[in-house]
């Protein structure tokens, strides 16, 4: 399967700052990447799609101006928490989806730790 | 749309037991099945997945899982399992059809810790 990698890995950030989290499709041209979040000990939440060269799709209560999402090449999608609260701490996680849309390949993950 | 249901949030097995982790889905549209795996602070493997054909499926690690269309189930079984499988466990489904409807939709978790 094709290897997603995710920047940085972990990030510990003061109330109020903004941070950007990058997911790379490191031998696969990603023209789809789907963003997570997930809180401990629950499942994944689909927080957004992003499509390469257009504006990412969110899910229903995501706010879209708070989760930045940036898909400007088939390798790199960012995702940028702004203003982040407390509350914004969680896990997130990106994948790509396979040739065959049937799949996805998920990211390692990054833990965002806002204090 | 689709939901997910994993019956056991926990299945705490023995080392060299056989486990079964239950998964249910519900849809109006025909869907594919996945199993992934999570490691502690890592992402999501997949383990397995079923997409047309023979109901039973092999994956890595020795895991397999069979498709039930009547009941609307996707086990997961391991004859013997190891230390090693401790993880979490993610059951989901993916529309078959529909455009850019594939989207993942995953049950909540099953947390499978193996004791020696």
């Amino acid at each position: 399967g094709a290897v997603v990698s995710q920047h940085p890995s972990w990030v510990i950030c003061k109330s109020g700052t903004s941070v950007k989290i990058e997911c790379r499709s490191l031998d696969f041209q990603a023209t789809t990447m789907f963003w997570y979040r997930q809180f401990p000990k629950q499942s994944l939440m689909l927080m957004a799609t992003s499509n390469e060269g257009s504006k990412a799709t969110y899910e229903q209560g995501v706010e879209k101006d708070k989760f930045l999402i940036n898909h400007a090449s088939l390798t790199l999608s960012t995702l940028t928490v702004t203003s982040a609260h407390p509350e914004d701490s969680s896990f997130y996680i990106c994948s790509i989806g396979g040739s065959s849309y049937n799949e996805q390949f998920f990211g390692p993950g990054t833990r965002l730790t806002v204090l | 749309a689709q939901s997910v249901t994993q019956l056991d949030s926990q299945v705490p097995v023995f080392e060299e037991a056989p486990v079964e982790l239950r998964c249910n889905y519900s849809s109006s549209v025909s869907v594919y099945l996945f199993w992934y795996v999570q490691y502690p602070n890592q992402g999501l493997q997949l383990l397995l997945k079923y997409l047309s054909g023979s109901t039973l499926v092999k994956g890595i690690n020795g895991f397999e899982a069979e498709f039930n269309k009547s009941q609307t189930s996707f086990h997961l079984r391991k004859p013997s399992v190891h230390i090693s499988d401790t993880a979490e466990y993610f059951c989901a489904v993916s529309p078959k059809s529909g455009g850019s409807n594939y989207k993942l939709t995953f049950g909540k978790g099953t947390l499978l810790t193996v004791n020696p």
